[in-house]
């Protein structure tokens, strides 16, 4: 059963344009979601989270934005760059006693074209 | 954000032998490290996860016996692949985790011949 569900797939924009990538879980258990980026033969490192008590963060060019209600949430790319190209990975987890065990979403492989 | 290495980063072995893998966390202290498999363009899948001093909590259809995990200390774990085989081969992460976030190592890549 997959419990975080990630669209789309892929995704192709131009330099410049905004990147939207979209999440929906299930558990309502979970009370933190954070995203990855992950380029190709490296691990994923953070890029940023979540919790359920604020409906958007922005970091930067980098912008979560949360519905409770529906059970989803979005990562916004504003002004995307060439650099940006890798592929994203949503994710939810329970702040269970000593540890974050993640749930993932399927990925998407952003490129962005010049 | 906190550093985790993992070591190595690329290794081939011959079918039948024993790989190990190094995960460290720098500079904290995970109270829980998980490790994950990933084949190519898809996503992370978890294997195990493991909690220092105790034994490791494996995911449905991950061969224990085959996959040994040990977390001797709240800054190391390591994962061995027993007895490999081709079907083996893939890209493993681990990740350690402190109560608020969970970090990845660089990944492994594991080639069985």
């Amino acid at each position: 059963q997959q419990q975080v569900k990630q669209s789309p797939q892929s995704l192709i924009v131009q330099k410049g344009g905004i990147s939207i990538i979209n999440c929906a879980y299930e558990n309502t258990a979970f009370d933190y979601f954070p995203w990855y980026q992950q380029f190709p033969g490296k691990g994923p490192a953070l890029l940023i989270a979540i919790r359920p008590d604020v409906s958007e963060k922005k970091e930067g060019r980098f912008t979560i934005s949360f519905n409770k209600s529906a059970k989803q949430f979005s990562l916004h790319i504003m002004d995307s760059q060439p650099g940006d190209s890798a592929t994203y990975f949503c994710a939810a987890s329970m702040r269970t006693g000593g540890g974050n065990k993640l749930t993932f979403g399927t990925g998407t492989q952003l490129k962005v074209e010049l | 954000g906190a550093v985790v290495s993992q070591h190595p980063s690329r290794v081939i072995c011959k079918s039948g032998t024993s790989v190990k893998i190094e995960c460290r966390s720098l500079d904290f202290q995970a109270t829980t490290m998980f490790w994950y498999r990933q084949f190519p363009k898809q996503s992370l899948m978890l294997m195990a996860t493991s909690n220092e001093g105790s034994k490791a909590t494996y995911e449905q259809g991950v061969e224990k016996d085959k996959f040994l995990i040990n977390h001797a200390s709240l800054t190391l774990s390591t994962l061995t692949v027993t007895s490999a085989h081709p079907e083996d081969s893939s890209f493993y992460i681990c990740s350690a985790s402190d109560r608020t976030q969970a970090f990845f190592g660089q990944g492994t890549r594991l080639t069985v011949v």
